[in-house]
């Protein structure tokens, strides 16, 4: 494909509900990161794959997010039971190589919980 | 862990002016260092690295410098033109994380 490509594009949920976000990295790509941003801040890093091992979950911010990668190319972020706190944009990244390698974004999912 | 501080955070240029962003980080063994701009709707785009064993890095109008005793990095734009106008991340990257931390960002304003 020709970049990273996310779904849906908005996303609005009710306090409680639980989310799902798509994210098809560039074909080939090692690597997967889940950014968060929040409005006017820069994106804050959630979870890191390498094909499909999860190597660093350090910033999902609590137990009810959840991502996985289980064929080592399309991800999902869940988000269980939703808050409104966890209102931001959610990043996508991939890049070829394991580390320190030039990250590509998608364009984001904007999730608004009401 | 590793902390990016970015400024400014807001700079207006006139078109043709330089602009300048600069970020101090944190972790000295932070070894891989990409800019980002972001337009509005849009997910960040990578407009330009480097890398700790070098000091300056340019490409057309753009230009990045890297201060590793002094643990700071700065983007330098040149003959600034209106479609640059836009928010400005840098990055920095632990060793071995793969993860990027971001600085706060800058909103660019070019006026014609």
């Amino acid at each position: 494909g020709a970049g990273v490509s996310q779904s849906p594009r908005y996303k609005v949920a009710k306090r409680g509900q639980d989310v799902a976000l798509r994210c098809d990295p560039i074909s080939g790509h090692v690597s997967l990161f889940w950014y968060q941003q929040a409005l006017g801040q820069g994106p804050e890093f959630l979870t890191y794959f390498q094909n499909e091992a999860q190597l660093d979950k350090s910033g999902l911010p609590s137990d009810r997010f959840f991502a996985e990668r289980p064929e080592g190319s399309v991800s999902t972020l869940k988000i269980q039971r939703t808050q409104q706190e966890d209102s931001a944009v959610y990043l996508c990244a991939s890049s070829f190589g394991p580390s320190n390698q030039p990250q590509h974004f998608g364009d984001g999912t904007r999730l608004s919980i009401l | 862990g590793e902390n990016v501080e970015q400024h400014p955070s807001t700079l207006s240029v006139q078109e043709g002016d330089s602009a300048v962003i600069k970020c101090t980080y944190s972790d000295s063994a932070s070894n891989y260092f990409p800019w980002y701009k972001q337009e509005l709707g849009k997910g960040p785009q990578l407009i330009i690295d480097i890398r700790s064993n070098v000091g300056e890095k340019k490409d057309q109008r753009i230009a990045v410098t890297l201060n590793k005793t002094a643990k700071h990095f700065s983007l330098h734009i040149t003959e600034t033109q209106p479609e640059d106008s836009a928010v400005y991340f840098c990055a920095a990257s632990p060793p071995d994380t793969g993860k990027l931390i971001f600085g706060q960002g800058t909103t660019l304003q070019v006026k014609p």
